[in-house]
C-alpha cells in the first residue's frame, strides 16, 4: 500500500514552454502533498506544501507564478512549470502523507520526474 | 532556518564492515527523524524512522537518536556492495509537515 505515482517519468521540452507534472496517490487519500526539486549531486529541496482544496504554501525563493501547484482532490496534485528555462532542468519529486491513521507521520515518495529544458 | 547537516563523504568501507553515518539538526522542536537511501536517478526510499531517544534496530540497520545533542546516526552492519548509495537524513517538526533533508552522505562499499 501507500503507492505514489508521477507522470511523466521524464520530459524534454523547449525553452519557453510549460510542462505539467502529475502526482497521484494510488491506494490512499493524501491530505497533504509536497513537491521537492533535486539538482545533480544535491539534496532534495522543498518547493511547496499542497493541501487539498487550498492554495499551496511555497518555500522562500520559489516563484509561485512560475511553479503552479493545484491539489484538486485527495489523490491528485499537479505541478506546472510555466515558461520553462534550462535552469529549471531538474529532478522533481512529489510525496504524500496519509489522511490520518498510524502512518500519518510518514511521507511516501513518487518515483520522480526528470525535466530537461533545451 | 531549519538545517540538517551531514558529512557528504564519500564514506568508503570494505564489504562486511560497519558503516556509520551521522547527522545533526538545528531545530530543537523536531520530533521525527528518518533515514532514506537514494540510488542515482531514483527517488528516496525509507530505511528507518526513529522518534525517541536511544537505539532502534531493523535487520542490519540501527538508528540512534540523541535529542539533547540534536544528533541522529545510522549504523549499517555487514555492509554489502548493494548498500552503496547516498543516505539522506531527514527531520520533521510534527506530523503533517514536510521533511527537511540533509545533503546526504555517499557510501561506497567495496567487495
Amino acid at each position: 500500500g501507500a503507492v505514489v505515482s508521477q507522470h511523466p517519468s521524464w520530459v524534454i521540452c523547449k525553452s519557453g514552454t510549460s510542462v505539467k507534472i502529475e502526482c497521484r496517490s494510488l491506494d490512499f487519500q493524501a491530505t497533504t502533498m509536497f513537491w521537492y526539486r533535486q539538482f545533480p549531486k544535491q539534496s532534495l529541496m522543498l518547493m511547496a506544501t499542497s493541501n487539498e482544496g487550498s492554495k499551496a504554501t511555497y518555500e522562500q525563493g520559489v516563484e509561485k507564478d512560475k511553479f503552479l501547484i493545484n491539489h484538486a482532490s485527495l489523490t491528485l496534485s499537479t505541478l506546472t512549470v510555466t515558461s520553462a528555462h534550462p535552469e529549471d532542468s531538474s529532478f522533481y519529486i512529489c510525496s504524500a502523507t496519509l489522511a490520518g491513521g498510524p502512518s500519518y507521520n510518514e511521507q511516501f515518495f513518487g518515483p520522480g520526474t526528470r525535466l530537461t529544458v533545451l | 532556518q531549519k538545517e540538517v547537516e551531514q558529512n557528504s563523504g564519500p564514506l568508503s568501507v570494505p564489504e562486511g564492515a560497519i558503516a556509520s553515518l551521522n547527522c545533526t539538526y538545528s531545530d530543537r522542536v523536531s520530533q521525527s527523524f528518518f533515514w532514506y537511501r537514494q540510488y542515482s536517478g531514483k527517488s528516496p526510499e525509507l530505511i528507518m524512522s526513529i522518534y525517541s531517544n536511544g537505539d532502534k534496530e531493523d535487520g542490519r540497520f540501527t538508528a540512534q537518536l540523541n535529542k539533547a545533542s540534536q544528533y541522529v546516526s545510522l549504523l549499517i552492519r555487514d555492509s554489502q556492495p548493494s548498500d552503496s548509495a547516498t543516505y539522506l537524513c531527514a527531520v520533521k517538526a510534527q506530523a503533517g509537515t514536510a521533511l527537511i533533508f540533509g545533503k546526504g552522505t555517499t557510501l561506497s562499499v567495496s567487495s
